[in-house]
């Protein structure tokens, strides 16, 4: 099956510092999601990429979607204490998936000194 | 985004018994709800997708006994765990899309199962 592997696994930065992870698949996807995950809450949609090459944006946080549909990255800048959480990368339908179907990647911990 | 909605957040229950959750969506209809069990540290792991009005598609290595599921409505879907043990302790969330076919999928806060 589809397999992503999310790099890295954890993080530690200090504020105001800029954040970046990534997500690589051995197939190719036709949408990349991003989502946050604060303890004992449900993962929050962050930014929805859906062609091959897109960049997007919202607020401080910026993703791309590979050229290949194997990768996506996401960048957040200036990270504030808030940003605390759980980054995980998922990917939706390509090689024969469903569009709806999601394949997470095992997350990204963040941590933010003040 | 759009609202998905679970209850109970956080259930106790003595072993053997069953325990259901719900999961609504709150402002748009969802034809297909998902499953999801995520333990400590762990990612999500799709369980089953729930489709409205028809049978619910398990993943390989989810009991379809063990975990009913019942998506009677377009903004309803429920998981039902029968005669629960200590293993079946976890987290489990619930997703939905207001966009068929994007993969655009928004969660519901979550339910904590503990299992006595």
């Amino acid at each position: 099956g589809q397999q992503l592997n999310q790099s890295p696994q954890s993080m530690f930065i200090q504020e105001g510092e800029d954040v970046s992870m990534n997500c690589t698949s051995s197939s190719i996807f036709n949408t990349w999601l991003w989502y946050k995950q604060d303890p004992g809450e449900g993962p929050v949609l962050l930014i929805a990429l859906y062609k091959a090459g897109e960049l997007t944006s919202n607020g401080r946080l910026t993703a791309q979607f590979g050229i290949t549909r194997k990768d996506s990255f996401l960048n957040i800048s200036a990270s504030i204490p808030s940003d605390v959480g759980i980054y995980f990368c998922a990917g939706a339908g390509g090689s024969g998936g469903s569009n709806y179907k999601l394949t997470f990647g095992k997350g990204t911990l963040l941590t933010v000194n003040p | 985004g759009a609202v998905v909605s679970q209850h109970p957040s956080w259930v106790i229950c003595k072993s053997g018994t069953s325990v259901k959750i719900e999961c609504r969506s709150l402002d748009f209809q969802a034809t297909t709800m998902f499953w999801y069990r995520q333990f400590p540290k762990q990612s999500l792991m799709l369980m089953a997708t729930s489709n409205e009005g028809s049978k619910a598609t398990y993943e390989q290595g989810v009991e379809k006994d063990k975990f009913l599921i019942n998506h009677a409505s377009l903004t309803l879907s429920t998981l039902t765990v029968t005669s629960a043990h200590p293993e079946d302790s976890s987290f489990y969330i619930c997703s939905a899309s207001s966009r068929a076919g994007t993969g655009e999928l928004f969660f519901g806060e979550g339910s904590r199962l503990t299992v006595l």
